[in-house]
């Protein structure tokens, strides 16, 4: 069955110290995989997908099929960083747009 | 303007009563689907329509069904509300089914 693994459910660090959110999938096919934030009081939202290989926000996730890993990194995190992170991975069909989401980990950057 | 609406953003309701959650979207996408939210954060998808027609239907129990009057609402009405309901509903929309996808706010719907 396709899953999505977040092992953390809260990672804290101070501001400035680099980042990692980690996610593992299980998946057979080609998968698409996205990174969705959700800052305090406002809707979830997506931060990036796999696909267009950008960094938005000092972000980054590279999808590495080996591992089946798709972790999310910033070198050095900022106090408005401080929100709940999902990844998530679609079918990849263009069927059905099903996004399957892991359990979500809080990143809190203190001060 | 907001993107993706969802009416009411808070909803509490006693075991055993129908009620709906509405959500309208103004970007003119084909797709919606509707997300619980538990508490523990986890969320799953629910229901998915393309162009007014259901093309996701998760294991869902058939007190909650969907309805699509046009492309750019999707309803969720639940019947016989249970206690394990009680969760976050969030709509979205994507352009496609393969698109991006557009969150609402979410309704908490707290079942007493």
């Amino acid at each position: 069955a396709q899953r999505v693994t977040q092992p953390e459910k809260l990672l804290s660090v101070f501001k400035g110290a680099p980042v990692e959110l980690k996610c593992n999938y299980s998946y057979s096919g080609s998968p698409e995989l996205f990174w969705y934030v959700q800052y305090s009081r406002q809707r979830l939202q997506l931060l990036l997908r796999h696909i267009s290989r950008e960094s938005i926000k000092g972000f980054t996730a590279d999808l590495n099929k080996g591992e089946t890993s798709f972790h999310l990194k910033k070198p050095f995190a900022q106090e408005e960083d401080s929100a709940m992170y999902y990844c998530a991975v679609n079918h990849g069909s263009s069927n059905t747009g099903k996004l399957i989401f892991g359990q979500g980990t809080t990143l809190q950057v203190k001060p | 303007d907001t993107a993706v609406s969802q009416t009411p953003k808070y909803l509490v309701t006693q075991m055993g009563n129908d009620k709906s959650i509405k959500c309208e979207q103004n970007l003119g996408h084909d797709t919606m689907y509707w997300y619980k939210q538990d508490s523990k954060k986890f969320l799953k998808i629910m229901f998915s329509y393309n162009n007014k027609e259901l093309i996701i239907n998760e294991t869902v129990p058939n007190r909650f069904s969907p309805k699509s009057p046009d492309k750019a609402h999707l309803n969720l009405h639940i019947n016989s509300l249970e206690l394990g309901d009680s969760a976050v509903y969030f709509c979205a929309s994507s352009e496609h089914p393969s698109g991006i996808q557009y969150f609402g706010a979410g309704t908490r719907l707290s079942v007493l």
